[in-house]
């Protein structure tokens, strides 16, 4: 079966820090990956999604970038975080082609911006 | 573009009640549906889906008919556990403006039920 995994769970940076979230799936390959945002009590915001290693699309201008070094491996990341920056992220996944392809999600990192 | 509406929370219920929360949508072509359930600081799980037209999903009690005349796919069950207390999502997967497929998500909506 497949998992998925994001780290860490929770994160607490300062104003200018940089930022690196992790996202791995297992059990399948080639998976279309995502990251979304999710502000409190809001709904989610994609920000990047991926069809393939180094194949990034960014559906937001923003302060966060994203790469996809290897097949199951999706990282977030940021040079200097800004207060706004703070929220929740999700990671997720699915499976290439059919529109009926349902996105599977981790458990998130909740970040937050001193 | 593609867009996804769902009814604002929060709903309040007593257990055992009735649910509805409507999900009406706007895409191009014939997209797939999906309901999804946020717990309390986790992430989402898909619930259901329904990838045409008179489709009906259903999981752990909840339904939703996916109804291409009044596009709309609302979520439905017939009595309420103090354990469904969550976020809902309602979203579509549909042809995004930069040409690829993605989800489009509604902005959720909070289900509270009391004992």
């Amino acid at each position: 079966s497949q998992t998925i995994h994001q780290w860490p769970a929770t994160l607490v940076q300062p104003v200018g820090s940089p930022l690196s979230l992790e996202c791995t799936v297992e059990g399948t390959s080639n998976p279309n990956l995502y990251w979304y945002r999710q502000a409190a009590g809001r709904g989610l915001q994609l920000l990047f999604y991926s069809v393939g290693i180094g194949q990034i699309s960014s559906e937001v201008p923003q302060n966060l970038s994203a790469s996809r070094p290897q097949d199951r491996q999706f990282i977030l990341s940021s040079k200097k975080l800004l207060l706004s920056d703070s929220g929740f992220y999700l990671c997720a996944w699915s499976r290439q082609g059919a529109r009926d392809q349902p996105q599977h999600f981790g458990d998130g990192t909740r970040l937050s911006i001193l | 573009g593609n867009s996804v509406t769902q009814m604002e929370g929060p709903v309040t219920l007593s257990e055992e009640a009735f649910l509805t929360i409507n999900c009406t949508y706007t895409a191009t072509g014939y997209p797939s549906l999906f309901w999804y359930v946020q717990y309390p600081g986790e992430g989402l799980q898909l619930l259901l889906k329904a990838t045409k037209a008179d489709d009906k999903g259903s999981n752990k009690g909840f339904e939703a008919t996916y109804r291409k005349e009044t596009t709309s796919f609302h979520l439905e069950k017939g009595s309420v556990q103090v354990s469904d207390s969550a976020v809902y999502f309602c979203a579509l997967s549909g042809i995004m403006d930069t040409g690829r497929r993605a989800l489009t998500f509604g902005s959720g909506t909070r289900l509270q039920v009391q004992p």
